[in-house]
């Protein structure tokens, strides 16, 4: 158990819908991350938050957008979903947002968009 | 900008036989490197990182890395693998020199596939 906390564990909705998946970072880190895993795109790094603020972009769509909070937990709210969209969510935390922390990695968060 | 290639999709071995998980990566700055193992139904669980130092990494569960900045390549191995190691394993990369920022820049993956 890494400690980083996600829900929901599977999520199925239609196209054109909106949903927010949330993440708990492990106790005392600052620093948040979402990645989404898919079998034609892999891992790829969608966004990192530091202790509310974002501090990286990555290849994040237009129809995605995330935040933390002030308890710093973080939500990834995906909207007008499209068929290809599905994936696996990461959420991951770190005790800093400083390059070689290490990145603890939740069990992810299964969408299914029909 | 990084990238990251695992050149082997899969790799199937015998139990207790030795390992090695290749990974080469892409650079035009100094980067910190990664090897993640992803469970069936599990999130990614790190086994070692190369941050400095020595070039030969221990990580969990018996698996070691060395970096090798000539070839650029950052090889995993293990002298003797379970049917307990059968898993998708992630080479990453990230910028030595991002500061502030973390990000990971992971390859396609190779997976395990331990036979008895």
């Amino acid at each position: 158990d890494s400690g980083v906390t996600q829900t929901p564990k599977h999520l199925i909705t239609a196209t054109g819908q909106r949903v927010t998946l949330r993440c708990s970072p492990r106790s005392g880190d600052l620093s948040v991350y979402w990645y989404q895993q898919s079998l034609d795109q892999g891992l790829q790094f969608l966004i990192q938050y530091y202790n509310g603020e974002e501090r990286a972009k990555g290849n994040i769509l237009e129809r995605f957008s995330a935040q933390q909070f002030p308890d710093l937990h973080s939500e990834l709210n995906l909207s007008s979903l499209e068929l290809g969209d599905s994936a696996l969510y990461f959420c991951a935390s770190s005790a800093t947002g400083a390059t070689g922390n290490t990145i603890y990695f939740g069990e992810g968060s299964w969408l299914t968009v029909v | 900008a990084q990238s990251v290639t695992q050149l082997d999709s899969q790799v199937p071995v015998f139990e207790e036989a030795p390992v090695e998980l290749r990974c080469n990566y892409s650079s035009s700055v100094s980067v910190y490197l990664f090897w993640y193992v992803q469970y069936p139904n599990q999130g990614l669980q790190l086994l070692l990182k190369y941050l400095s130092g020595s070039t030969l990494v221990k990580g969990i569960n018996g698996f070691e890395a060395e970096f090798n900045k000539s070839q650029t390549s950052f090889h995993l191995r293990k002298p003797s693998v379970h049917i307990s190691d059968t898993a998708e394993y992630f080479c990453a990369v990230s910028d030595r020199g991002g500061g502030a920022t973390n990000k990971l820049i992971f390859g396609t993956g190779t997976l395990l596939a331990v036979q008895p």
